[in-house]
């Protein structure tokens, strides 16, 4: 089946760059997705990448994406405190299949 | 973007009494929800999707008598959690997807529900 796989921490000082990696098994997945959940909060939708497409940015956000080796990375620059939350990647087989999540600490 | 509800944002109930959630699309309409169950520090676990005017499809595992789901319009489903107990509780998250815009799910802000 379908299977999601996250690193679960990720721990950063302010102003560096975090970078969180995912990787997925269903190939056939049209999009994948990076989300945030801060504490006790729903989750926001970060951006997404379609599969045909290498690498995508937007603003301090950079995805990367290796078909071949089923790899999504979700790089951030110049990480701030407020980046602090939980990041969850996604694929789509219809419904999203989540990775556990990385928390991401970020320290000043 | 578009806006998903949920009501309430927190619940708490004794054991064996049901609960209702609901989930809105409040500026588009929704043919598919899905609805998701977060256990603490854990991921996202698809419990179930509603289609419009259908009856929802369950995953493995999951009763359908005990999480009731209704789709009766284009913007609103909902779960009720019947005869609950403590281990039930969870933050139960809806996500929408915009008809005829199937790349994108909108979730809403979660519910917590605590079983007492």
């Amino acid at each position: 089946g379908e299977d999601v796989e996250q690193s679960l921490f990720l721990s950063v000082r302010e102003g560096d760059s975090s970078v969180i990696n995912c990787t997925y098994t269903d190939s056939s997945s049209t999009y994948l997705y990076w989300y945030k959940q801060e504490p006790g909060a729903g989750l926001q939708l970060l951006t997404y990448i379609f599969s045909n497409m290498d690498m995508k940015q937007d603003q301090r956000l950079t995805v990367l994406l290796n078909k071949k080796d089923k790899h999504l990375s979700l790089r951030i620059a110049d990480t701030q405190t407020g980046d602090s939350a939980i990041y969850f990647c996604a694929e789509r087989a219809p419904a999203l299949i989540f990775g556990k999540g990385t928390t991401l600490s970020v320290s000043s | 973007g578009a806006v998903v509800s949920q009501h309430p944002s927190r619940v708490i109930c004794k054991s064996g009494t049901s609960v209702k959630i609901e989930c809105r699309s409040l500026d588009f309409q929704a043919t598919t929800m899905f609805w998701y169950r977060q256990f603490p520090k854990q991921s996202l676990m698809l419990m179930a999707t509603s289609n419009e005017g259908s009856k929802a499809t369950y995953e493995q595992g999951v009763e359908k008598d005990k999480f009731l789901i209704n789709h009766a319009s284009l913007t609103l489903s909902t779960l009720t959690v019947t005869s609950a107990h403590p281990e039930d509780s969870s933050f139960y998250i809806c996500s929408a997807v915009a008809s005829g815009a199937d790349n994108e799910q909108f979730f809403g802000p979660g519910t917590r529900l605590t079983v007492l």
